[in-house]
């Protein structure tokens, strides 16, 4: 079992929609939680960092950790064309800085 | 803020020989740094920690002799890739951790050993 799951997609939806993307994990000790959107050829980029259980805000992005769970999930309101990317979530347990990668979903955002 | 820079963004070499790629924080000061590795469609596979000033710390199957890292100021870390096979081709990404938890990626450079 891997670390950290992830569905690779591709999740096509249409423009406007709202986007659900969800990772589970193994690791109990994960408090670190992240979100990046990559690009095709290009280096991720950080949309969310959140610390332990909750909700966190962000214009059209909220993320969502349940450790009871061990269940986190980014939803992209008003989806746009451009937010089409794949999506990365992110993990790191206490004392160390090392992120456990899920696979990545791609994400279609059709016009 | 919190812009990390790669360079090359792309290269091509010959097989056996050496490239470097340099990472770059530009607007702050990182004293860990990590080098990624991504295969086609794949995720980031972690190969090394940078720690300024001192040695890198490789993750398992990482050959440290094969991918060398330095990181020889708050800004700047390097990895050499020596003696380059076709099976290194790869894109290789840098981040920087800023504070925290929080780290900052480069945009990448794609190697391709001929």
């Amino acid at each position: 079992q891997k670390e950290v799951e992830q569905d690779p997609g591709p999740l096509s939806v249409p423009e406007g929609a709202i986007v659900s993307l969800n990772c589970t994990y193994s690791n109990s000790a994960f408090q670190y939680f992240m979100w990046y959107r990559q690009y095709s050829r290009k280096g991720p980029e950080l949309l969310m960092y959140t610390y332990s259980s909750g909700n966190k805000e962000d214009g059209r992005f909220t993320a969502q950790v349940d450790k009871s769970s061990k269940y986190i999930s980014l939803f992209i309101r008003d989806s746009q064309p451009s937010d089409s990317a794949t999506y990365l979530c992110a993990m790191a347990t206490s004392g160390t800085y090392k992120y456990i990668f899920g696979t990545g979903t791609r994400l279609k955002v059709l016009a | 803020g919190a812009v990390v820079s790669q360079h090359p963004s792309r290269v091509i070499c010959k097989s056996g020989t050496s490239v470097k790629i340099e990472c770059r924080s530009l607007d702050f000061q990182a004293t860990t740094m990590f080098w990624y590795r991504q295969f086609p469609k794949k995720s980031l596979m972690l190969m090394a920690t940078s720690n300024e000033g001192s040695k890198a710390t490789y993750e398992q199957g990482v050959e440290k002799d094969k991918f060398l890292i330095n990181h020889a100021s708050l800004t700047l870390s390097t990895l050499t890739v020596t003696s380059a096979h076709p099976e290194d081709s790869s894109f290789y990404i840098c981040s920087a951790r800023l504070a925290g938890y929080e780290q900052y990626f480069g945009p990448g450079t794609r190697l391709t050993v001929t």
